[in-house]
């Protein structure tokens, strides 16, 4: 049973371009959260999917957008990157919402230079 | 708004001792609380959690965590500490009342778990 997988696993950007990272669900899980952790804290969360829709946001500004696809897959898009967006991305799934416990991929490392 | 502490940034333990990592929240509704273990550049891996029922939850690898809803507390501990126990470890909370905030999981900072030979 594969767990959540992330894509790229690094990631090297200039300031002021743009990335997406994406993020494929535990099988059998339908809800997608992303998550950003910078060094030395503790994730924060961005936002929710569910049914292909954003259904709750924290505190991130409308640079960071995303999108979730039929097959419960999901991208993060970061726009107009900062120094600033450098941290470890996370995506975790559950199944539900809300649901139970999330489960975590390992995590994008992105350093924007 | 809801919010997690975890005081200590390091805790230090001899391996075969037990251990505790120290986990205080605060959330408007009821609480559904979380143990999370993290490895050097890795992912999150979920240990247990609350939801309800039994204060004592036992979770994988020998952890367990005691919720306590007087102090909002939430411990997670083992009796025995290995040396490959040696990681960071997060509390997370999630508000069981549904609606808006109900979503997301609040982390706290981390606990930096060394133990020694």
């Amino acid at each position: 049973d594969a767990g959540v997988t992330q894509s790229p696993t690094h990631l090297i950007k200039t300031r002021g371009q743009q990335v997406t990272l994406r993020c494929s669900p535990k099988s059998g899980h339908d809800t997608v959260s992303w998550y950003q952790q910078a060094l030395g804290q503790g994730p924060q969360f961005i936002f929710q999917y569910y049914e292909e829709e954003e259904r709750q946001r924290g505190n991130f500004p409308d640079r960071f957008s995303g999108h979730q696809f039929p097959n419960y897959s999901s991208e993060l898009n970061v726009n107009a990157l900062l120094l600033g967006d450098s941290a470890l991305y996370l995506c975790a799934s559950s199944q539900g919402l809300p649901g139970p416990e999330a489960f975590f991929g390992q995590g994008t490392r992105l350093t924007v230079v | 708004a809801q919010s997690v502490a975890q005081p200590e940034d390091q805790v230090n333990v001899a391996e075969g001792n037990p251990l505790t990592v120290k986990c205080t929240y605060s959330v408007s509704g009821n609480p559904y609380l979380f143990w999370y273990v993290q490895y050097p550049n890795r992912g999150l891996q979920f240990l247990l959690k609350y939801i309800t029922g039994d204060n004592l939850v036992k979770g994988s690898y020998g952890f367990e965590a005691e919720f306590n809803k007087s102090q909002t507390s939430f411990h997670l501990k083992k009796p025995s500490a290995l040396v490959s126990d040696s990681a960071l470890y997060f509390c997370a909370v999630r508000d069981a009342t549904s609606g808006a905030g109900s979503y997301q999981l609040t982390f706290g900072k981390g606990t930096k778990l060394s133990v020694i030979p």
